[in-house]
């Protein structure tokens, strides 16, 4: 399996602030590279898929780059419902998600 | 609307069955594979099973390889998830999920249904 490891695993951050989450895999995974959001409670909420891709309805403030086995989600200006857990998952091979980074308001 | 709904889920002894279901609607059920993704409480998210568009094909994680089988009712929009042999460490709650795009990230979830495998 692809093992995908986030960091950091807790973060904490003012409104306004840019952010940045990253995910790092054990292999290449050619940017075969998904993010979600998940609220407590909720089920996950697909944000980014191929590394980049914004899926629709989703603010622009997030983005996502990278390549090779390093990837980033990036929320250009932190709003108060952006607090959830963040986890990104690879399909290179059979799905495998990351632990999640919990975003926290500081 | 997209709509997945999940049911079946409760509580279970070890070394017994389960079986989830999850009612689709809202897309054309038999275009498109279908998953099952599991969440140990207040863990990460773990890839359990999946099922191709007609059913013919299937694949598992190695840890329910033998005791977990996937299937789906065409005609009913359902998928299943039927859970043998259960373990402590099955525990968690499974959501079903399906891609619409043209690669394997997941759009559509359901709300999740809870298993509880405890004696």
């Amino acid at each position: 399996d692809i093992q995908m490891t986030q960091s950091p695993s807790l973060l904490s951050a003012s409104v306004g602030d840019r952010v940045t989450l990253s995910c790092k895999a054990s292999q290449n995974i050619y940017k075969y590279l998904n993010w979600y959001q998940q609220k407590l409670g909720e089920a996950p909420k697909l944000l980014i898929y191929y590394t980049n891709s914004l899926q629709t309805g989703i603010p622009s403030r997030f983005s996502g780059s990278g390549s090779g086995t390093d990837y980033t989600l990036t929320i250009s200006s932190l709003q108060p419902e952006d607090v959830a857990t963040y986890f990104c998952q690879q399909y290179n091979s059979w799905p495998t998600f990351g632990a999640g980074t919990k975003l926290e308001l500081k | 609307e997209v709509q997945l709904v999940e049911s079946g889920g409760g509580l279970v002894q070890p070394g017994r069955s389960l079986k989830l279901s999850c009612a689709a609607s809202g897309f054309t059920f038999s275009n498109y594979g279908m998953h099952w993704i599991r969440q140990a409480p207040t863990k990460g998210l773990e890839w359990v099973a999946s099922i191709s568009p007609s059913g013919g094909s299937t694949y598992y994680r190695d840890s329910v390889k033998g005791r977990f089988t996937i299937s789906r009712d065409n005609a009913k929009s359902t998928l299943y998830l039927q859970m043998d042999s259960l373990r402590s460490e099955d525990t968690a709650t499974y959501y079903c999920a399906t891609p619409t795009g043209s690669g394997l990230y997941f759009d559509y979830w359901g709300q999740g249904v809870m298993v509880t495998v405890s004696s």
